[in-house]
């Protein structure tokens, strides 16, 4: 069965830069695009961009241009969101979701990584 | 972007009630690329329903989706104990959106 399973929370201070991985398993990891998302407490979901793990390409939202890095290494299935320059606002739960085509509603989602930036 | 209003913020019923949640879209959303979430405390968001009414693997039958263009609704025909949580309405015809939820709870 798929799984998508995410590293660790993490504990970073503003300036600093956090990489979260993703490992996939139970299908073809170069078949799917991942997604991430992140989720402020108590807030709503958010779209962060996605990486095609075959070509890897990349599509980010504008608003973490600069900011975000998409990547992964499909030796171990595993695909890689850092994201630099933290600040306070950037405290949220990140998950990792699954599409068929880029442009899909994500029909599964790893487990989630709480990134908490702060002094 | 798309911004996507749910209504109402928070709906508080009994279970074997029905409820109806709404999700109005800034823009039509081009060929009803409209997916409904549903997310427990503590958990990933999971998949309900998408192209607004087909629904997703697994999901049962008392959870309906209707609606085109610029509304959509998702039913609930007869609550389960466990169906009391957040759901969200996304859009996915371009770079995907969410609204902001609209909270289910136990009356």
């Amino acid at each position: 069965q798929v799984h998508l399973v995410q590293s660790g929370a993490e504990v970073k201070k503003p300036g600093a830069s956090v990489k979260v991985s993703c490992k996939a398993s139970g299908y073809t990891f170069t078949g799917y695009y991942l997604h991430w998302v992140r989720q402020a407490p108590g807030q709503g979901l958010e779209w962060v961009g996605w990486i095609n793990p075959s070509s890897g390409g990349t599509n980010y939202t504008q608003k973490f241009h600069g900011r975000v890095t998409m990547t992964r290494d499909t030796a171990i299935n595993t695909a890689y969101m850092e994201l630099s320059r933290l600040r306070s606002d950037d405290t949220a739960m990140y998950y990792c979701a699954r599409t068929t085509r880029k442009w899909e509603p994500y029909d599964y989602w790893g487990q989630g990584t709480l990134v908490t930036v702060s002094s | 972007e798309i911004v996507l209003t749910q209504s109402p913020g928070s709906l508080s019923l009994s279970p074997g009630e029905r409820a109806s949640l709404s999700c109005r879209a800034s823009h039509s959303v081009d060929s009803n690329y409209l997916a409904w979430y549903q997310q427990r405390p503590g958990q990933a968001p999971r998949l309900l329903m998408y192209g607004a009414f087909i629904r997703a693997t697994g999901i049962p039958d008392r959870f309906s989706g209707s609606g085109s263009g610029t509304d959509f609704t998702l039913t609930i025909s007869r609550l389960e104990p466990e169906d009391f949580a957040v759901y969200y309405c996304q859009q996915y015809g371009g770079s995907p959106t969410f609204g902001q939820g609209t909270r289910l709870e136990i009356k």
